[in-house]
């Protein structure tokens, strides 16, 4: 089983809909990291949070440490959110263990 | 700021030659990564760097990946001899502490390596 499990792999949606995509756990950790990349390799940062909820635009991400669980929630969708959005987990140090990512299809 | 650097950004190499990878983080951070990225097993972390020093290598695959960091400013990976399933895309990223906090990591565009 890996250290960082995803759900789900593929995602496809219409325009304007609310996504939710999940990224489970099973270490411990000191933070947790949601990656967008983009069709053409780029990888931006979207996210670092170790507890509660971060919202950036039409992005929100929240993190359960209990029970070991990350969400990150799209509103309102648009085509331009197509990509693969990938969870990582900080671990010993700057250590990141990486999730398989989502790729995510919005069409118009 | 420019963001990472890397180069090249594509490289095509013969079995067996060696291949160096270069990176400029951007200033001021003092956290260096480098990953690398295949199909098969999406991102893996390598090697990172602090303030210049290697602190975790765990991640480089065999005595033929190696990484420096000789200043602040500059970083190779270098792999001798190169294999066919060396091939994958290698990332770049840096970020700093402040406050004792760590913080987000900033990626380069990646150089594509392949190796025929």
């Amino acid at each position: 089983k890996n250290e960082v499990e995803q759900s789900p792999q593929n995602l496809t949606a219409q325009e304007g809909e609310f996504i939710t995509i999940n990224c489970s756990y099973s270490v411990g950790i000191s933070a947790l990291h949601w990656l967008q990349q983009h069709p053409g390799g780029g990888i931006v940062s979207l996210f670092m949070l170790s507890s509660g909820k971060k919202k950036h635009g039409r992005l929100i991400a929240t993190i359960n440490i209990q029970e070991k669980h990350s969400s990150l929630h799209i509103t309102a969708s648009h085509p331009r959110d197509s990509a693969v959005y990938i969870c990582a987990v900080q671990t010993s140090g700057s250590r990141l263990t990486f999730g398989e990512g989502t790729q995510l299809t919005v069409n118009p | 700021d420019a963001g990472v650097i890397q180069s090249p950004r594509h490289e095509v190499t013969e079995m067996g030659q060696e291949v160096t990878l270069r990176c400029k983080p951007i200033s001021g951070h003092d956290y260096l990564f480098w990953y690398r990225q295949t199909m098969m097993r999406g991102l893996e972390l390598l090697i990172y760097f602090n303030n210049n020093v290697p602190i975790d290598d765990s991640g480089m695959p065999e005595d033929r990946f190696s990484a420096k960091m000789p200043n602040a400013s500059f970083s190779t990976l270098k792999i001798q001899p190169s294999e066919p399933r060396d091939s994958a895309v290698y990332f770049c990223a840096s970020s700093q502490v402040r406050d004792s906090q760590y913080n987000e990591q900033f990626f380069g565009p990646g150089t594509r390596l392949t190796v025929l």
